[in-house]
């Protein structure tokens, strides 16, 4: 089956620190993949994908590429900001069968800046 | 705006009691996702429905139950058969289970008394 493996948390950083969560897959075909983030006591918010291999996605500096070579989608950010602070998951989309796509998430990384 | 809402932010269950948990979406999508959510834990699916009046079970539907009467609306009903309820309750939706991308509400936080 599909799974979503992303390093444990908590990470705690200062602010503008270099940030890199790791994230490896496994999964049959050829999914799509995506960072969530959620910050505390809401939903979760799209933060960046990747339909195919070598795809970069990014959004608000951060960045993952989709490396089909070593299955992983690796979260980086350059300088990280104390409102950055949330939990971030990696997730794959990919058919489950009977006509339908399924998200399997990671298990989350708790991210934590301080000043 | 169009989105994603769920109520109440917080629900308390007693023993052997359903709840219902609402979600609402005005994006015009056809697919919803319920999810539940533990600490530290990902994301797993209860139930998803591709169109109204159709809906599949996912990995953990035991104890649970939905219905679909409605495009715009996705109740999930916490049963007296589940028996370890307390959660955070996520409800999504896409344009389609084909479509990349799934939007999420608040959530809703279940409590046991």
């Amino acid at each position: 089956g599909n799974s979503v493996t992303q390093m444990e948390g908590p990470v705690t950083l200062s602010e503008e620190a270099f940030l890199t969560i790791n994230c490896t897959y496994t999964a049959t075909g050829y999914p799509s993949l995506f960072w969530y983030v959620q910050y505390p006591g809401e939903g979760l918010q799209l933060l960046l994908k990747a339909t195919k291999a070598d795809d970069k996605g990014s959004n608000k500096g951060f960045e993952a590429t989709y490396r089909k070579e070593t299955t992983s989608f690796h979260l980086e950010k350059g300088s990280v900001q104390v409102s950055d602070s949330a939990v971030y998951f990696c997730a794959l989309r990919a058919y489950s069968g009977a006509g339908s796509y399924q998200l399997t998430f990671g298990k989350g990384t708790k991210l934590s800046v301080i000043p | 705006d169009g989105g994603i809402t769920q109520s109440p932010k917080y629900l308390f269950r007693k023993e052997g009691q359903n709840v219902t948990l609402s979600c609402e979406q005005n994006l015009n999508h056809d697919a919803m996702y319920w999810y539940r959510q533990d600490p530290g834990q990902g994301l797993r699916l209860i139930y998803y429905s591709q169109i109204v009046n159709d809906f599949q079970k996912g990995d953990i539907a035991e104890g649970y139950s939905v219905s679909r009467e409605k495009k715009e609306s996705f109740p999930l009903t916490v049963t007296s058969a589940q028996k370890n309820p307390t959660a955070f309750y996520l409800c999504a939706s896409s344009a389609g289970t084909a479509q990349e991308t799934q939007y999420f509400g608040p959530g809703t936080r279940l409590l046991v008394l």
